[in-house]
This record gives structure tokens, C-alpha cells and sequence, in this order.
């Protein structure tokens, strides 16, 4: 079956650490990729996309993410975390066979120290 | 971002009202979506909508009756909901592979 898995519930980091925040996905297909972030009571903002190409995506927001095809992996970093991103951050996932419908990971919650 | 607007932002409802949640969209897309966000489970799609026409519906109770006019606005009507119920509902549109999402509408039933 399809699915997407972060398996990280919570992360935190000290503000100006480097964060890494992992997703793995199921299928043997490449499928699209996606992070999106959501703050607390809003909805979801997309952080960054990969569909094919450079396997080093940028992002808003000083956000990056690299697709590794040999471990069915795309992580999202930041080299230097600041205050404002704590949020929780999904990684998402669309495989061409099924009509764009998008598959979303449960989540990982970043909590940022002072 | 103003892309897709949610109204109302904030909505309180007795089991036995009748109400509607409004979503609209000026990015140009086919296609809109209805997700149900519940505290510690993940995001559920409700519908989907590409061209007017509806092409998903993921076992939702009939309580929950959507709506979808034209490619630009997006509606669900609400009736005898369940506390259970209560949740965030994000509406999203899409022209291909990625959909966009917006604000959506924090729901409380009590």
C-alpha cells in the first residue's frame, strides 16, 4: 500500500541549530514530493516540491530537501533554525497513478529552544 | 496568501443547527478538495471536486454535503453534526500535482 512515514513525532532544536526533518515513502514508483507547514490554527503552506531533475530542491523560507531514490527518502533541513519555525511540517506525497490524490505523513512537531 | 480563502474562520454549533462552510479559490484551478483535521490523527480527505464534477468521496457520513457551484467556490453543508465532528476543515485547490491549501475553519460542536 501507499503510505508515507515520518517517523518523528517531535523534534527539537536551539534556535540557529541545523534541523533534519525525515520522510520515507512506500512504492516502487518516484512518486511527487512535497513539504508543507503548518503553524498553529492555520492551514498548510507549501514549503517545497520535487517532480524530477536536480535532487536538491530549494525552498521558501530558507528550507531545502533532498530526494534519495535508494532509500525511498526525502528530508527537509535548514541550515540554521530560527524561533518562527516551530510548527508542525508534513511531507506529502503524489503518485501519478491515482488520479494526484495526495498522501500525507503523520507529521513532525519542531519545537524551537531560546 | 490569499489564494484560497476560507469563511468562516471560526464556527460554533449546536447538534442540531444547520450551517456552511465556504471556500474559494482565485488561482485559476479545476480542481478542490475537502480535508478534515482531527487532533492526533492525520489528515483525511473528505472530497474532490475537478471540473464541478465530483470525483471522490471517502465514505463521509451524509451529515457532511458538499457543494461545488463552479471551479472557483467550494461548499459544505453541515447538519446534525457530532461533538465528534469538531475539527479543523482545510479546503484546497490544484490545476495538476500540487494543491494549494487554505486557512481553514475551526469547527466545534457542542
Amino acid at each position: 500500500a501507499q503510505s508515507v512515514t515520518q517517523p518523528d513525532i517531535h523534534i527539537t532544536v536551539s534556535e540557529g541549530a541545523s534541523l533534519e526533518l525525515r520522510c520515507n515513502y512506500s512504492y516502487g514508483a518516484t512518486p511527487y514530493l512535497f513539504w508543507y507547514v503548518q503553524s498553529p490554527g492555520q492551514g498548510l503552506q507549501l514549503l517545497l516540491k520535487y517532480f524530477s531533475g536536480d535532487t536538491l530542491v530549494q525552498g521558501i523560507k530558507g528550507f531545502e530537501a533532498e530526494f534519495k531514490r535508494s532509500q525511498s527518502s526525502f528530508n527537509l533541513r535548514k541550515p540554521s533554525v530560527h524561533w518562527s519555525d516551530a510548527a508542525e511540517y508534513f511531507c506529502a506525497v503524489v503518485w501519478m497513478d491515482s488520479s494526484y490524490k495526495l498522501i500525507f505523513g503523520s507529521g513532525t512537531r519542531l519545537l524551537v529552544r531560546p | 496568501e490569499t489564494g484560497v480563502t476560507q469563511t468562516p474562520r471560526h464556527l460554533v454549533m449546536g447538534m442540531t443547527n444547520k450551517k456552511s462552510l465556504k471556500c474559494e479559490q482565485h488561482l485559476g484551478h479545476n480542481a478542490m478538495y475537502w480535508y478534515k483535521q482531527s487532533a492526533k490523527k492525520p489528515l483525511e480527505l473528505m472530497f474532490v471536486y475537478n471540473f464541478k464534477e465530483q470525483t471522490e468521496n471517502n465514505s463521509v457520513p451524509s451529515r457532511f454535503s458538499p457543494e461545488c457551484p463552479n471551479s472557483s467556490h467550494l461548499f459544505l453543508h453541515l447538519h446534525t453534526l457530532q461533538p465528534e465532528d469538531s475539527a479543523l476543515y482545510l479546503c484546497a485547490s490544484s490545476s495538476a500535482e500540487t494543491q494549494y491549501f487554505g486557512p481553514g475553519t475551526r469547527l466545534l460542536v457542542l
